[in-house]
């Protein structure tokens, strides 16, 4: 079952402005995930946080997660033609299987 | 860096053929997984492995089965290939239980 949404579903910004992408989810999580797919291609790990972790950085990315309102968001800062990809969130429900959403595509004009 | 290599980048069956997607990794991973992804339905779950000789099924396992003989392969089975089974198949694997999945680069698959 699909546990996490992406919200929106596109998005379109100009090079060096944020991304910003939402993510609700159902049931009670050990961890969410989000990851990178660039058209054609797997899907490639972003960052990890813990469902007792509030904010977590990796170089331009920031990611909150409110479990309160079972929700999480990825900022992307100072976007790049080369972030032009497609953007997912999944749950970890500790029971070994990764739940996926349906994805928000970003589009970055130069 | 852990590779995950599919066989096939794209591949074209007839309806009814037996189809067999195969997938290998290399870092010495737990567990292995197969999902299908679809426009505007995200990728949902078909089969996993948590150790060798070991299946768990999935949200969608119907049409499909799996065998994992070795730790590193884990393959997929369409056992009659049908038209609702053209779809993109990515595996990925991880060391273990909510660690971040590895994927391969996936193989789009047409069953006319």
């Amino acid at each position: 079952s699909q546990q996490g949404e992406e919200d929106p579903q596109a998005l379109s910004i100009q090079e060096g402005e944020n991304a910003t992408m939402n993510c609700s989810y159902k049931t009670s999580i050990n961890n969410l995930q989000w990851y990178r797919q660039n058209s054609g291609r797997g899907l490639v790990h972003l960052i990890l946080i813990r469902s007792n972790e509030r904010e977590k950085h990796s170089g331009r990315l920031r990611v909150t997660l409110d479990t309160s309102k079972k929700s999480s968001s990825l900022l992307i800062t100072a976007s790049r033609a080369a972030d032009t990809a497609s953007y997912f969130c999944a749950t970890d429900a500790n029971d070994y299987k990764l739940s996926f959403g349906a994805g928000t595509t970003v589009t970055v004009r130069a | 860096d852990v590779k995950v290599t599919q066989s096939s980048r794209y591949l074209v069956k007839r309806t009814g053929e037996k189809v067999f997607l195969e997938c290998v990794q290399d870092m010495d991973h737990e567990n292995m997984f197969w999902y299908r992804q679809d426009p505007g339905l995200g990728l949902r779950l078909i089969y996993f492995s948590y150790d060798v000789k070991m299946k768990e099924k999935g949200d969608i396992p119907e049409g499909y089965s799996v065998s994992r003989e070795k730790k590193e392969r884990f393959s997929l089975i369409l056992e009659s290939a049908s038209t609702n089974q053209t779809s993109m198949y990515l595996c990925a694997s991880s060391s273990r239980e909510g660690q971040p999945l590895h994927f391969g680069n996936g193989t789009r698959l047409t069953v006319t």
